[in-house]
């Protein structure tokens, strides 16, 4: 059973669009991510959360702990967003890496 | 902006070589990972490494691989003999010492096993 699942895998959204990505995983966790992985293969982080609402220009993650559930949106959608969105979790462990466990991510395609 | 580097960007050996996949971390930070994402599946951590030692490490990490921080600077892994099953993008990343921070990610280094 995978620990993180996302939804959707593929997403086609028209320019302008307002975009909802879903992740849901099963494990304590001391921390949410969302990355953002584009065609070449590099990763970035977009957002780090342990609770509530964290906004950066256009993108808004939010994070509910009881459910075990996070969204990732994204407001007047552009082509540039085009790209691979994975949420990721650390894990509560002892010892404490603070690793991430990777959801297998959402393709998210923006056209004109 | 600091950032993780990763060198070489592409690396093709044959069967049975061994490969060093080298990474230079942020220079503050005091955690050190490195994943491997095979191609169109999904990122899977490999081991984690703090205070000169493996803090914790997945089951693919097993005795064909090994990490070293030789010189305080470089983070490597080392693979001693690789199978055509390793051939995948490896990822390093670092962070900051204490909890609740973020890790950054090198651009990665895509090993081709032949």
């Amino acid at each position: 059973k995978n620990e993180v699942e996302q939804s959707p895998q593929n997403l086609t959204a028209q320019e302008g669009e307002f975009i909802t990505i879903n992740c849901s995983y099963s494990v304590g966790i001391s921390a949410l991510h969302w990355l953002q992985q584009h065609p070449g293969g590099g990763i970035v982080s977009l957002f780090m959360l342990s609770s509530g609402k964290k906004k950066h220009g256009r993108l808004i993650a939010t994070i509910n702990i009881q459910e075990k559930h996070s969204s990732l949106h994204i407001t007047a959608s552009h082509p540039r967003d085009s790209a691979v969105y994975i949420c990721a979790v650390s894990p509560i462990t002892q010892g404490g890496s603070e690793k991430l466990v990777f959801g297998k991510g959402t393709k998210l395609t923006v056209n004109p | 902006e600091p950032e993780v580097t990763q060198t070489p960007s592409h690396q093709v050996t044959q069967m049975g070589q061994e490969v060093i996949l080298r990474c230079v971390p942020i220079s503050n930070h005091l955690y050190f990972y490195w994943y491997r994402q095979i191609l169109g599946q999904k990122v899977e951590f490999l081991v984690s490494f703090y205070n000169n030692e493996i803090s914790e490490k997945s089951e693919i990490f097993d005795d064909q691989f090994s990490v070293e921080r030789p010189d305080g600077s470089n983070f490597t892994l080392k693979i001693r003999s690789t199978k055509l099953e390793d051939s995948a993008m490896y990822f390093c990343a670092s962070r900051a010492r204490g909890t609740h921070y973020e890790q950054y990610f090198g651009p990665g280094t895509r090993l081709t096993v032949t």
